[in-house]
């Protein structure tokens, strides 16, 4: 199974600041990586399919970038409505794998 | 909108039975993979199963198989997860997702998100 490893765990930071949440993949995963956010008591939603392309509605300050073992997920400027768990997946093989899930919070 | 609705969820002692339903308000529900991904408790993700658009391809997380069976009714818009002899680490707020158009060996991910069904396994 692909291992998908998260850093950090937990990130507080002020609104207007850049964030970056990074995501390894324990193997090469030919850019097939994920991104979901998960707000408190909702379910996921996609936010940036195949490391890099932002799902239509998401917001253009959300990016992802990312290669071979190593992706990150990027929030130009954080807003108040951005507090959520974040979670990257991975699709090039089965099992299907997520991360453990990055906890943002507003400092 | 686009809407996914889980139900069937509940309390069931270990080693019983329940199925999930989830309805979907798309109009193209048939050409869609479907997929359940469930979440314990204050954890996180785990994939579970995937169904293509006329049920004839199916794909399995390890710790369900021969225990868990995926299945759709496209007449009905509908996706099914009938969970046999239930443990007590299966608890977990079970969500029913559509996926992509096709997805290459089974492998996917996933567009659209129901509410969540909570499946409690207890003694």
């Amino acid at each position: 199974d692909i291992q998908m490893t998260q850093s950090p765990s937990s990130l507080s930071a002020s609104v207007g600041d850049r964030v970056t949440i990074t995501c390894q993949a324990s193997q090469d995963i030919n850019k097939y990586l994920n991104w979901y956010q998960q707000k408190p008591g909702k379910a996921p939603k996609l936010l940036i399919y195949d490391t890099s392309n932002l799902e239509p509605g998401v917001p253009s300050r959300f990016s992802g970038s990312g290669s071979w073992t190593h992706f990150t997920l990027t929030i130009s400027s954080l807003q108040p409505e951005d507090i959520a768990v974040y979670y990257c997946q991975q699709y090039d093989n089965l099992p299907l794998t997520f991360g453990q899930g990055t906890r943002l919070e507003i400092k | 909108e686009v809407q996914l609705v889980e139900s069937g969820g509940g309390l069931v002692q270990p080693g019983g039975s329940l199925r999930l339903s989830c309805g979907d308000s798309a109009l193209s529900f048939s050409s869609y993979w479907m997929s359940w991904v469930r979440q314990p408790p204050g954890k996180g993700l785990e994939w579970v199963a995937n169904i293509n658009h006329d049920g004839s391809d199916k794909y399995y997380v390890d710790s369900v198989k021969g225990r868990f069976t995926i299945s759709r009714d496209n007449a009905k818009k509908s996706v099914y997860l009938q969970m046999n002899n239930l443990r007590v680490e299966d608890t977990a707020v079970y969500y029913c997702a559509r996926a992509l158009l096709y997805c290459s060996g089974g492998t996917c991910y996933f567009r659209s998100w129901g509410q969540g069904t909570l499946v409690t396994v207890s003694s």
